[in-house]
């Protein structure tokens, strides 16, 4: 049982430079987002997708971009890394639906900007 | 847009104390959930509350759900050491699948 599955778990990126976050899922939820968690502020949606083709943006978008080609698959990709992009990174997915179910998160993945 | 909050942001209790946790929303939400993190961990799924009122129980865990559906808490009587964690409300608007998580209350146990 996969679940939910993060790389890489831990990342150091200069300014400037770019990286995805990969994001995986075996399923077969519809629903996924990525969050990120800073302390005292809790976890923050940047973006989601209903399902294949869909996404949306959260709360903090800006800086990120998101494509879901397939139902298994949610990468996050940080065009342009800036040291306020300096966070825990986490996946999660659900079923969908008009009575979403609980969200299954990954473990985690943990990027510093320098 | 909608938000979130939790109070306290922080709890230190003796072991065996109770402890509770409260979460409020901007607006009326269809639906609320809990989550626990572990430090160093990810967020794990405890309950989902529907209905208006609504209190369910896990053992030592009591979760309610407010009339208008705005707000909730989560309380953990007699508290143990494995209680230790951040705990996380999230609700979700109708119509709409996205989650906005709660601030969250980190527990400390005194042993």
């Amino acid at each position: 049982n996969a679940g939910v599955t993060q790389t890489p778990k831990f990342q150091v990126l200069k300014t400037g430079q770019s990286m995805t976050l990969q994001c995986a899922q075996d399923m077969n939820h519809e629903y996924m987002s990525w969050y990120r968690q800073d302390p005292g502020m809790g976890l923050r949606l940047i973006h989601y997708s209903v399902g294949a083709g869909i996404t949306d943006q959260g709360e903090v978008p800006n800086g990120y971009n998101v494509s879901r080609s397939t139902t298994e698959d949610f990468p996050l990709r940080l065009l342009s890394a800036a040291p306020s992009q300096t966070s825990v990174y986490f996946c999660a997915s659900s079923t969908p639906g008009l009575n979403p179910g609980e969200l299954f998160f990954g473990e985690g993945s943990r990027l510093t900007v320098l | 847009g909608q938000q979130v909050m939790q109070i306290p942001q922080y709890q230190h209790v003796q072991e065996g104390e109770d402890f509770t946790t409260y979460c409020n929303s901007s607006t009326t939400l269809s639906n609320i959930q809990w989550y626990k993190q572990r430090p160093g961990g990810h967020p794990v799924f405890l309950i989902q509350l529907v209905k208006s009122g609504e209190v369910k129980k896990q053992k030592r865990l009591t979760f309610q759900f407010g009339e208008a559906k705005k707000n909730s808490s989560l309380h953990i009587t007699a508290t143990q050491t494995t209680d230790v964690g951040t705990y996380f409300c999230a609700g979700r608007v109708f119509g709409n699948e996205k989650l906005t998580f709660g601030t969250g209350t980190r527990l400390t146990i005194i042993p």
